[in-house]
């Protein structure tokens, strides 16, 4: 099983700043992991495919990078529907597929 | 538009059994792989079971073996799973997913409660 870990776990940033998130697979997982966006109450929403690929409807302010094991998820400008929990997922080798711990990003 | 609407769960006791449904509209739904997902209270999201379009394959968690089961029924565009002996550490919001890789379709989730 490949083993996701997100950090920070919590990120504390002010509106309009930047904000970065980092996801690491215990094994190579090439390009295959997704970033969703999660907000009580509400179902995930895939923000990052494929490593780096924003899905429909994504603002271009986020953005995916990385490969092998080391991947970021970058949010250039924070608005504040941006305030939510982000979790990564491999899709590389499965079953299952695995999610990392989340990274919470709050306003500051 | 793709839909995916939930019903079912609700409060069970320990050891009991509740059938989730997910009832898809919007695309053609036996050419599209499903699967549950879940997240507990304060916890993250944890990938339950998987079901290809033509239920050929089907994989489970190993915290879910041979306690859950996935199934669907092509003919009325529904995704079913079927939870059996159920735990406290089975509680918590389950969603249903299309798509064998990312999934940009889900549900609106539906909690389930175990109660001891």
């Amino acid at each position: 099983e490949i083993v996701m870990t997100q950090s920070p776990a919590t990120l504390s940033v002010s509106p309009g700043e930047g904000a970065t998130l980092s996801c690491r697979a215990s094994h190579s997982i090439s390009r295959n992991l997704a970033w969703y966006q999660l907000k009580p109450g509400q179902a995930p929403r895939l923000i990052i495919l494929d490593a780096s690929t924003r899905a429909t409807g994504v603002p271009a302010r986020f953005s995916g990078s990385g490969s092998g094991t080391e991947f970021t998820l970058t949010i250039s400008s924070l608005q504040s529907e941006d305030f939510a929990v982000y979790y990564c997922q491999q899709y590389d080798n499965w079953p299952p597929v695995t999610f990392g711990g989340g990274t919470k990003v709050e306003i500051k | 538009e793709v839909q995916l609407v939930q019903s079912g769960g609700g409060l069970v006791q320990a050891g009991g059994s509740l059938r989730l449904s997910c009832a898809a509209s919007g695309f053609t739904f036996s050419t599209y792989s499903l699967n549950w997902v879940r997240q507990a209270p304060g916890k993250g999201l944890e990938w339950v079971s998987y079901i290809s379009g033509s239920s050929s394959a089907i994989y489970y968690a190993d915290s879910v073996r041979g306690r859950f089961t996935i199934s669907r029924d092509n003919a009325k565009n529904s995704l079913y799973l079927q939870m059996n002996s159920l735990r406290d550490e089975d509680t918590g919001v389950y969603y249903c997913a299309r798509d064998s890789s990312s999934w940009f379709y889900w549900g609106q989730g539906t909690l389930v409660t175990v109660s001891s």
